[in-house]
C-alpha cells in the first residue's frame, strides 16, 4: 500500500514553461485535493476533486489546472510558469464519509518547484 | 469563510518541559474538526492529534494533548516531556464535513527544543 505519490520530488522550471505534477493513490479515495505551501502562510488550497470527472477551485487556482480521469491519479498542470509559483506541492486524498468520525487525510511526500 | 490564527510564529522549550501552542479559530460550521500537524525538515505532513467538534472531551495521543475550547473558538497543542525530536513547524487546521477533505490551515509555529 503506497499512499499517496507525488512525482516529481525536485523539479527547476524556467519561467514559461509547463510540466505537470502527477498525484497517484492506491486507497480508492474519493476526495483528492492540491495545497501549496510557502513561508509563513501555511498551505493553501489550489484544487480539489471529490470524483472521477469533478473538480473545482480551492484559494488559489490561478496558473493551475486540473482534472480528473480516473479515482487514483489527480495531476496539477502549471500551463505557464511564473515565479509566483515556486513553492513546495502537496497532494492529499481521503475517503468520502458521511460523518466527521474516521475522516484520515494522506498526504504526499511534497514536491519542490522552483521556477527561475 | 473559515480562517485560522497561529499568533506564535516560533517558540523554545527545553527539552523534558511542557509547551503550549495557540490556535483560535473562525467558522460558523457546526460538523467541523481540527488537527494539529507535525511537519519536520522533511517537509512529510504528520498528523498529530484531531479533534471533533462534537466531542467535549480533549482529544489526546501519548505526550500530545489538546485544550479545545468550542465556545471560544480556541484549539490549543500542549506537548508533555518536550524531546528533541519534536521540533519542527506545527500547523493548526480546520476541516468541515460538508467540504470534505479540503482543510484550512493557519501559518504554522515553529518549535525549538532546547537540549
Amino acid at each position: 500500500n503506497a499512499g499517496v505519490t507525488q512525482t516529481p520530488k525536485f523539479q527547476v522550471l524556467k519561467t514559461g514553461q509547463s510540466m505537470t505534477l502527477q498525484c497517484a493513490q492506491d486507497m480508492n479515495h474519493e476526495y483528492m485535493s492540491w495545497y501549496r505551501q510557502d513561508p509563513g502562510m501555511g498551505l493553501r488550497l489550489i484544487h480539489y476533486s471529490v470524483g472521477a470527472g469533478i473538480t473545482d477551485q480551492g484559494e488559489v487556482p490561478n496558473g493551475y489546472n486540473v482534472s480528473r480521469s480516473t479515482t487514483e491519479d489527480f495531476p496539477l498542470r502549471l500551463l505557464s510558469a511564473a515565479p509566483s509559483q515556486t513553492s513546495v506541492y502537496f497532494c492529499a486524498s481521503s475517503r468520502r464519509t458521511g460523518t466527521i468520525s474516521g475522516n484520515t487525510i494522506y498526504f504526499g511526500e511534497g514536491s519542490w518547484l522552483t521556477v527561475v | 469563510a473559515q480562517t485560522v490564527t497561529q499568533s506564535q510564529p516560533e517558540m523554545s522549550v527545553q527539552e523534558a518541559e511542557t509547551v503550549t501552542l495557540s490556535c483560535t479559530y473562525d467558522t460558523s460550521e457546526s460538523d467541523y474538526y481540527l488537527f494539529w500537524y507535525k511537519q519536520p525538515p522533511s517537509r512529510q505532513m504528520i498528523l498529530v492529534i484531531r479533534q471533533e467538534a462534537y466531542k467535549q472531551q480533549n482529544a489526546t495521543e501519548n505526550r500530545f494533548s489538546v485544550n479545545f475550547q468550542k465556545a471560544a473558538k480556541s484549539f490549543s497543542l500542549k506537548i508533555s516531556d518536550s524531546q528533541l525530536g519534536d521540533a519542527a513547524m506545527y500547523f493548526c487546521a480546520f476541516g468541515a464535513l460538508r467540504y470534505g477533505n479540503k482543510l484550512v490551515f493557519g501559518a504554522g509555529t515553529i518549535l525549538r527544543v532546547k537540549s
